[in-house]
């Protein structure tokens, strides 16, 4: 069965530092898709960045880039250069391309950013 | 560019009601997805719509149940209300023919009382 674990419920880092969250993924599927989402208190869920199974490079989107760890099932999330904006829960989620669009999701980390 | 709508934004039901929720998908999207959050949880999927047909369900019992029109927006209902049915309702986009990203909507927060 497909799983996502984040082991961190929460977190506090300093503006302006480097945060990484963590996620593992557990599938026997050669062909998934990672995401991170943004869900402020708003509720509103926010994509953030996404890393395919066959690609090779780690993906960055601006402040956001994915440390993608095939071997290990790890694909963690890199925030440069905190802003207090940041503060969240982010959610770590994977889809698997060749058998359906449903998107699992993990329990989520949430970040909270200090002045 | 309007994105992903979703109403009533809050909605406060009691046990054993019915309820219906309503999503509209970002333009250029045509198939929709439902997922329940309860508090302090990650997004569960309920089931996906496309070409107006449910095309995948997750572990959700027969009292949520769901539409697509032919304009792609679509309902979730669910009858019986429990209380345990009290979450964010969140309604996700995607395009069948390509883009990897679903896009979400504000969600409905269900209380059930």
């Amino acid at each position: 069965a497909q799983k996502i674990t984040q082991t961190q419920p929460g977190m506090f880092v300093q503006e302006k530092e480097a945060v990484t969250l963590d996620c593992t993924y557990d599938t026997s599927d050669p062909s998934y898709g990672l995401f991170w989402y943004k869900q402020p208190s708003s509720g509103e869920m926010i994509f953030l960045i996404y890393q395919g199974s066959y690609d090779q490079q780690n993906a960055t989107e601006g402040r956001y880039s994915l440390n993608f760890q095939k071997a290990r099932k790890s694909a963690n999330l890199v925030i440069s250069a905190s802003q207090l904006g940041d503060s969240a829960m982010y959610f770590c989620a994977m889809r698997l391309m060749n058998r359906d669009d449903k998107i699992i999701f993990g329990k989520g980390t949430r970040l909270h950013i200090l002045p | 560019d309007a994105g992903v709508t979703q109403s009533p934004t809050h909605l406060i039901k009691t046990r054993g009601q019915q309820v219906t929720l309503r999503c509209s998908p970002k333009s250029g999207h045509d198939t929709v997805s439902w997922y329940q959050q309860a508090l302090g949880q990650g997004p569960q999927f309920i089931f996906q719509y496309y070409e107006e047909e449910e095309r995948q369900r997750g572990n959700f019992p027969d009292r949520f149940s769901g539409h697509q029109f032919p304009n792609y927006s679509s309902e979730l209902n669910v009858n019986a209300l429990l209380l345990g049915d009290s979450a964010l309702y969140l309604c996700a986009s995607s395009s069948r023919q390509g883009g990897d990203e679903q896009y979400f909507g504000p969600g409905t927060r269900l209380t059930v009382t």
